[in-house]
């Protein structure tokens, strides 16, 4: 499976635009990027995915790199809600090998201050 | 209703113990899955199962044995386990084998003394 690379933690302020980083060099170009969260006492939620382009939904924004070797989840304005530690994962194409698997890596622990 | 459920909430068994974890969706997703969680760890897959058969074992000890009765209900039944086995047990469903979204419930939280 090919890796990721995210920060530990970051912190960030409430009602602040939160950029999370994450480096996957060894991408391939038929590995989607996913993005799932965790909050505190809960199972991990789903976020966003995306392939090449940028991709926007109600809950954050994903950045590709055009070189598609990093991307950046971007939470627009930051809520106490959001803490939590969010995963950056690559997958295969849907419904086929290999995307069957979810491999969560360390993942980056935000913590929003109030 | 896009919910997993999962009980119990919380798990104490002794190693002799035999033991069942439940997870229910009624989404009418046919994917379904088994996470374990130690503290502090990320999640690891135990288990897939693709219409009510076993998809995939990432090696998993005997002494978890999973079952899907129907395309609803997955269980986890534990048996003879260790400490070590003490952690988070996760169920995730998705609409099919490889979907792109996967749900998760809040676990159940096994200690094993």
């Amino acid at each position: 499976d090919a890796k990721t690379t995210q920060p530990n933690s970051m912190e960030s302020n409430e009602e602040e635009p939160v950029h999370l980083p994450c480096n996957h060099s060894t991408i391939s170009g038929t590995d989607y990027i996913h993005w799932y969260r965790q909050l505190p006492s809960q199972g991990p939620e789903y976020v966003i995915h995306g392939l090449t382009s940028n991709v926007n939904n109600r809950m954050a924004s994903l950045a590709i790199a055009e070189d598609r070797k990093s991307s950046t989840l971007i939470l627009h304005r930051a809520t106490l809600r959001d803490a939590a530690v969010y995963y950056c994962i690559l997958r295969g194409p849907a419904f086929q090998g290999g995307s069957e698997k979810l491999v969560f890596g360390k993942g980056t622990k935000l913590t929003v201050n109030p | 209703d896009t919910e997993v459920t999962q009980t119990p909430k919380h798990l104490v068994m002794g190693m002799t113990n035999k033991k069942s974890l439940k997870c229910e969706q009624h989404m009418g997703h046919r994917a379904m899955y088994w996470y374990k969680q130690k503290a502090k760890k990320p999640p690891e897959l135990m288990f897939v199962y693709s219409y009510e058969k076993l998809s995939i074992n990432e090696s998993v000890p005997s002494r978890f044995s999973p079952e899907c009765p129907n395309s609803s209900l997955l269980n986890l039944h534990l048996h003879a386990l260790q400490p070590e086995d003490s952690a988070l047990y996760l169920c995730a469903s998705s609409h099919l084998l490889g979907s792109y979204e996967q749900y998760f419930g809040p676990g159940t939280r096994l200690t094993v003394t």
